[in-house]
């Protein structure tokens, strides 16, 4: 079974200065893991996704996020924090062989002028 | 534009009505999931399909039922409605069902039950 959880339930940031977005998660087997990102009154958008390549993983926006399997761990980083950046953000945890996704329970970023 | 359709985007219903949530996938996904996003319950799986075949289910109560269609597009039929129904709920697709596969998700239906 796998299981995710985001240590913050919000976090708050001025603009220009970094984002850390915590994420642990607990899994079987190798798992996939994603970041998701929602702004308000929109559907989820992909972030990025890290599938057992490279640990270090890029995604949209500036964001990128490590794996960490000695930490269980994969946070989501950006350097430098944007007004636009202000929305939920999501970690999911699923097994590498089936869709049984697991959100976390969110991550509220707001970000201050 | 995800590629990922919902319809309505609204709905203001009464308890006890039924109302159809439908859900258009990304063109070539042939897997497709419903969730219900609540302040409550944060955002939780109710169903996937698989090209037309029921692949998984999360908590979907007995009271809402879907199916996949031929063409792909999927329906979420809630019944007996309660006011605790209201909330977002989301259709996403996939190419798959292996756990790479990313999701596209449409941009919901909010369902207000008066």
């Amino acid at each position: 079974a796998q299981s995710v959880t985001q240590l913050d339930s919000h976090v708050s940031v001025s603009e220009g200065t970094p984002v850390l977005l915590r994420c642990n998660y607990s899994s079987s087997y190798s798992p996939s893991l994603f970041w998701y990102v929602q702004h308000p009154n929109k559907g989820l958008q992909l972030l990025l996704k890290y599938t057992s390549a490279a640990t270090l993983v890029k995604g949209i926006n500036g964001f990128e996020a490590e794996f960490k399997k000695s930490e269980t761990s994969f946070h989501l980083t950006k350097p430098s924090a944007h007004m636009s950046d202000a929305a939920e953000y999501f970690c999911v945890v699923t097994p590498y062989n089936n869709n049984d996704m697991r959100f976390g329970a969110g991550t509220r970023l707001t970000v201050k002028p | 534009d995800s590629g990922v359709t919902q319809t309505p985007k609204h709905l203001i219903t009464a308890t006890g009505q039924r109302v159809t949530l439908r859900c258009s996938p990304r063109s070539g996904d042939l897997s497709v999931y419903w969730y219900q996003q609540s302040l409550d319950q944060g955002l939780q799986f109710l169903i996937q399909y698989y090209n037309g075949e029921e692949r998984a289910k999360g908590n979907i109560l007995e009271r809402f039922s879907a199916q996949q269609f031929p063409d792909l597009h999927s329906e979420l039929n809630l019944s007996s409605l309660e006011l605790g129904d209201s909330a977002l709920y989301f259709c996403a697709s996939s190419v798959g069902t292996r756990g790479a596969n990313v999701l596209t998700f449409g941009a919901g239906s909010r369902l207000t039950v008066l």
